[in-house]
């Protein structure tokens, strides 16, 4: 079954660093979503990309954070000047159209320290 | 301000028996409801999902109902099994309203089914 990928499994990073999540979404999919679940908390919505730019962006996406679709295949999530609050887990999300079900990835856990 | 909710952090069911899982929202702009299982160390994983314009889904052993005019969903499970033992996230959209919109999820309920 197609499934969505997400490397590395768990990023520790020094504070102020800048740091790269990546993504391979289901290969037919058009939409693609990052989230984050800071520990004990909801998982909440960050952005939405579609046709190579942003559809939505949530006040958490401020200008720390970028996504890029360098080639066919991946989707990155890119946190410049890292804090110790963006320690979370990151999920990756992506769907087949517009407002269906999204499918997720098995997550990058970062740990800022 | 927490849109959807679920009030219940856990809950315990016997195996066999059933499970109902609930969800409260807010945003009356929400048209679109979906639950998601999540097991450790893995990502939410789509379960079921119902339109604001149906009052019932089903897809074998789950069953999810909404009710717009109380803003209110569940999500029954029957027979619960072990293998359902896990966290359930309720989450929602507002679809209608373009683009390509994120889910506000509730914080979760840990279902643990008891042998």
């Amino acid at each position: 079954e197609p499934e969505v990928t997400q490397t590395p499994s768990h990023q520790v990073t020094q504070m102020g660093q800048e740091v790269i999540l990546r993504c391979v979404p289901i290969s037919n999919h058009l939409y693609f979503y990052w989230y984050r679940q800071i520990l004990g908390q909801k998982v909440e919505f960050l952005v939405s990309f579609y046709n190579n730019e942003i559809s939505e962006k949530s006040e958490i996406f401020d200008d720390q954070f970028s996504v890029e679709r360098p080639d066919g295949s991946n989707f990155t999530l890119k946190i410049r000047s890292t804090k110790l609050e963006d320690s979370a887990m990151y999920f990756c999300a992506s769907s087949e159209v517009e407002d269906t079900e999204a499918f997720f990835g098995q997550g990058t856990r970062l740990t800022v320290v | 301000d927490q849109q959807v909710k679920q009030n219940s952090p856990s809950l315990s069911v016997q195996e066999g028996r059933i499970s109902i899982l609930n969800c409260d929202y807010t945003n009356s702009m929400f048209d679109y409801f979906l639950w998601y299982k999540k097991y450790p160390a893995e990502g939410p994983t789509f379960l079921i999902s119902i339109s604001s314009i149906k009052d019932k889904n089903e897809d074998g052993r789950f069953t999810v109902f909404l009710n717009k005019s109380a803003k209110h969903l569940s999500l029954h499970i029957v027979p619960s099994q072990p293998g359902d033992s896990a966290v359930y996230f309720c989450a929602a959209s507002d679809f209608g309203g373009g683009g390509a919109d994120g889910l506000t999820f509730g914080k979760g309920t840990h279902l643990i089914i008891q042998p």
